[in-house]
């Protein structure tokens, strides 16, 4: 089945340790997004990419990067994660992102501080 | 004013009760809508979407949206004990904007 898939489900990292989060997509869609949700809380859009076009989030925080190789994958990176980073980082995707293109969703990596 | 209010419930139904779910917006350039699932520990799981005020019907669910009064409705007829998860709205125009999400609990 074509999906949206990322690794790992469970991530634990250190205080200001860098960390890498992965999504890749068999749908072959141009569009990749990267939320942030936490506990009861809606998802924020951090980024995502048109294709190669990154466009970030006015209020996005600049400890927050992402990558994307190539049309299946994306990476968000974080710099140096502090303890109000612990939350879902969810992937999506999107065929275009023209507005009547739906987003589909990963399940998520669920992401702890110690 | 949140661009998008949702109340979070919890709503608590009996197994086969019809559920209404429903969701507020502010700014009027909001074309299109959708409504997600998103069950424990899992990601949101696309119900249904549309771009048109009226109604929009998909077996048990059906979508309606007012954009006059900037309201958009889901409702879930027969209710199942497996519709118990969070049901989030998502309106936007070139991004998503979500509401918090409404959990609902349907008791066999």
């Amino acid at each position: 089945d074509a999906m949206v898939i990322q690794n790992p489900r469970y991530q634990v990292t250190q205080f200001g340790k860098p960390v890498t989060l992965s999504c890749s997509q068999t749908l072959n869609h141009n569009v990749m997004y990267w939320y942030q949700q936490k506990s009861s809380q809606a998802p924020k859009l951090l980024f995502h990419y048109y294709d190669k076009d990154f466009n970030n989030e006015a209020d996005t925080p600049d400890n927050f990067q992402s990558r994307r190789p190539n049309t299946s994958f994306c990476f968000l990176d974080i710099r140096s994660p502090g303890l109000g980073d612990a939350a879902m980082y969810l992937c999506a995707t999107s065929r275009d992102g023209q507005r009547d293109q739906p987003q589909h969703f990963g399940d998520g990596t669920r992401l702890s501080i110690l | 004013q949140k661009e998008v209010e949702q109340d979070p419930g919890p709503l608590s139904v009996p197994e086969g009760a019809i559920v209404s779910l429903n969701c507020t917006y502010s700014n009027s350039a909001f074309q299109y809508f959708m409504w997600y699932r998103q069950y424990s520990r899992k990601g949101p799981e696309l119900l249904m979407y549309t771009y048109s005020s009226g109604n929009k019907e998909d077996g048990r669910f059906t979508a309606q949206v007012d954009k006059s009064s900037k309201y958009i409705s889901l409702f879930i007829r027969d209710s199942q004990p497996s519709d118990s998860a969070t049901y989030l709205c998502a309106i936007g125009s070139s991004t998503l904007t979500f509401g918090k999400g409404t959990m609902l609990l349907v008791s066999p």
